[in-house]
């Protein structure tokens, strides 16, 4: 039972261009949405959050973008760096105090 | 700052063992969630623990405990150790119990059971 789904396991863009990660979930109860960036043989680092009552939030390079109707999220990355090539997870905030991830993209920005 | 550290960083086992895992949080916080990520997939919630009490747990079978010492450091144990138990394990703290905000993940300790 997959709650949060990415569906797109990598993704290259070419540097200054726009990045554009997706990530859908089933579950409308969640209260919250995160983006975490992970280089390899690194933790998870946080990027960006959304709560359930916003449908945008910006900072930055980074937009998060929640469309609650189509159980949808995406992260804008503008412009592209080669150094925002990662894996990229988006999560949500689920009872219990934990984090339910998808299965990440991994970002390659070529230069 | 420190941040969340863990150790050890790599080990290996045999199926049938016993392994524990370590975590310190970054100073302040008293929240600690694991999580195990197989390659190919995003981490799974384990457990999570504040103040030294269990306050979620996972979809993982009774292998696996924790617990939270007074000063907030965390271990976590897996017992008769199956071939399917080889991830990186995950230490994450916080300030808060609900996870509205971000969680600091340490490196990771990677285990591999042959």
């Amino acid at each position: 039972d997959q709650q949060v789904k990415q569906n797109s396991p990598s993704l290259s863009v070419q540097e200054g261009r726009i990045s554009i990660l997706n990530c859908d979930y089933t579950n409308s109860m969640f209260d919250y949405f995160l983006w975490y960036k992970k280089y390899p043989a690194e933790g998870p680092t946080f990027l960006i959050s959304i709560s359930s009552i916003k449908d945008k939030n910006e900072d930055g390079r980074f937009t998060v973008f929640l469309n609650k109707s189509a159980k949808h999220l995406s992260l804008h990355i503008v412009p592209s760096q080669p150094g925002d090539s990662a894996v990229y997870f988006c999560a949500a905030s689920g009872q219990g105090g934990k984090l339910i991830f998808g299965q990440g993209t991994e970002l390659s920005v070529k230069p | 700052d420190a941040g969340v550290t863990q150790s050890p960083t790599h080990l290996i086992k045999t199926r049938g063992q016993q392994v524990t895992l370590r975590c310190s949080p970054i100073s302040g916080h008293k929240s600690v969630s694991w999580y195990q990520q197989v390659l190919g997939q995003g981490p799974q919630f384990i457990f999570q623990y504040y103040e030294k009490e269990e306050r979620g747990r996972g979809n993982f079978p009774d292998r696996f405990s924790a617990r939270q010492f007074p000063n907030y450091s965390s271990e976590l144990n897996v017992n008769a150790l199956l071939l399917g138990d080889s991830a990186l394990y995950l230490c994450a703290s916080s300030l808060l119990t609900v996870n509205t905000g971000e969680l600091f993940f340490g490196e990771g300790s990677r285990l591999t059971v042959l």
